[in-house]
């Protein structure tokens, strides 16, 4: 597509289940980032991919947050036994290698209750 | 770590004024960057600056690079009601895989019609 697809838009989950989140970056983008936004805050920076490897995975937060990224496109961010304080905006972006500026996903709402 | 200081952190204008945000930080940066972000939705890039001392124009936007290169600022000439948004800035440090961006927390713009 001409943007980046997060899907879902949206995911409400009981507290200590997993979750998988997905992103579909710009085709030819080689650099992708995950970035989680809390209400009314900033981005808070958790991994970046160059190709299928992360140089930066230094802003996950605990190690219940994987991610991964396969054939230098998909992304999935994975957050395993939920807590309420993961309930946050999680967007995706992504950019040539090199390139100045991130093009961003809508993100995905997740709400752990 | 490196911060960056965005002020202010919101406004409430009227339409037809302009608006004026800046972020500052101790840090030197390669480039800044500007986004916008509407509720809903990720953040989109406005303007891009590369050089101390830059100054950029898009539309109703100007930007400028600081010639320290540890300052930026963005100006809104005659505000109108879509302007209403989050404005992030975000510096850029290093280059190729090492390339990180680091973000203000944002100016909230409200516009009143």
């Amino acid at each position: 597509g001409a943007g980046v697809s997060q899907s879902p838009s949206n995911k409400v989950t009981e507290k200590g289940k997993d979750v998988e989140l997905r992103c579909d970056p710009i085709s030819g983008h080689t650099a992708l980032y995950w970035y989680r936004q809390s209400l009314g805050q900033g981005l808070e920076f958790l991994i970046y991919f160059q190709g299928n490897s992360a140089p930066d995975k230094s802003g996950l937060p605990s190690d219940r947050f994987s991610a991964e990224r396969t054939g230098g496109s998909v992304s999935t961010l994975t957050i395993q036994r939920t807590q309420q304080e993961d309930s946050a905006v999680y967007l995706c972006a992504s950019s040539m290698s090199g390139g100045q500026g991130y093009t961003f996903g809508s993100g995905t709402r997740l709400t752990v209750v | 770590g490196q911060q960056l200081n965005q002020s202010p952190q919101s406004m409430f204008i009227q339409e037809g004024e302009d608006v004026s945000m800046n972020c500052t930080s101790s840090s030197i940066f390669n480039t800044w960057l500007w986004y916008k972000q509407d509720p809903g939705e990720g953040p989109v890039l406005l303007i891009a600056l590369y050089k101390a001392g830059e100054l950029t124009s898009n539309g109703r936007l100007t930007a400028q690079f600081g010639i320290t290169r540890k300052d930026s600022f963005l100006n809104i000439s005659a505000s109108i009601p879509s302007d209403v948004g989050i404005y992030f800035c975000a510096g850029q440090t290093g280059a190729g895989n090492n390339r990180k961006l680091i973000w203000g927390l944002g100016t909230s713009l409200a516009v009143n019609p």
